[in-house]
């Protein structure tokens, strides 16, 4: 099985750094996901991370340590509308391209 | 626009009642999945499908049931089977062959009366 644990709530202030964990142990790990979802809305694609190293797509930076089982999402500059919630999810190699994901965590942006 | 569309939004249904959710997708992707999402859960597979034609059991199957006779739609029925419906059901779809992305349709949020 796969166990993936990332913190449940997490608050911050607007215009500040955020740092978004991810832990999971898993066997035959092939690569990691985050996705960001607001209230009552479909998730939308973030970063997909297979190698080690950091990944930075503007204000969003994925980083992922294979050896570790660990991965960060880091979001600078924060803005309210990056209240959401936050879902890690890891793939597993083989054929079947169905990720596991982690409960979320809640990101609150307050001013 | 290419997209995945989910209808109804919001959807109720009485005790021993089967209803069906809709998901379609004009992406021409190949692969598609349904998903349940509870308060405090990660999302937790119930069906997908590689190809037309052909569909797996997913982590939570028993209660729901499901088609996929055309590319683009990919039905979920929640039966009377299914004791604790209430939650919100999230279709993707997938473009197939080593393309590792899920896109999600905007969900279905299912209420029993």
């Amino acid at each position: 099985g796969q166990n993936i644990d990332q913190p449940t709530e997490m608050t911050a202030t607007e215009g500040a750094i955020v740092q978004i964990n991810c832990t999971y142990q898993t066997s035959g790990f092939n690569g990691l996901f985050w996705y960001q979802q607001h209230a009552g809305e479909a998730p939308t694609f973030l970063s997909y991370n297979v190698l080690d190293g950091l990944e930075e797509k503007g204000r969003f930076s994925s980083f992922l340590s294979r050896s570790k089982g660990y991965s960060y999402l880091l979001l600078k500059e924060l803005q309210m509308k990056d209240s959401a919630s936050y879902l890690c999810a890891v793939k597993k190699a083989g054929g079947s391209y169905i990720p596991t994901f982690g409960r979320g965590t809640s990101l609150i942006v307050h001013p | 626009d290419g997209g995945i569309t989910q209808s109804p939004k919001y959807l109720f249904r009485k005790e021993g009642q089967n209803v069906t959710l809709s998901c379609e997708q004009n992406l021409n992707h190949d692969a598609m999945y349904w998903y349940r999402q509870d308060p405090g859960q990660g999302l937790r597979l119930i069906y997908y499908s590689q190809i037309v034609n052909d569909f797996q059991k997913g982590d939570i199957a028993e209660g729901y049931s499901v088609s996929r006779e055309k590319k683009e739609s990919f039905p979920l029925t929640v039966t009377s089977a299914q004791k604790n419906p209430t939650a919100f059901y999230l279709c993707a779809s997938r473009e197939g062959a080593n393309q590792e992305t899920q896109y999600f349709g905007p969900g279905t949020r299912l209420l029993v009366l």
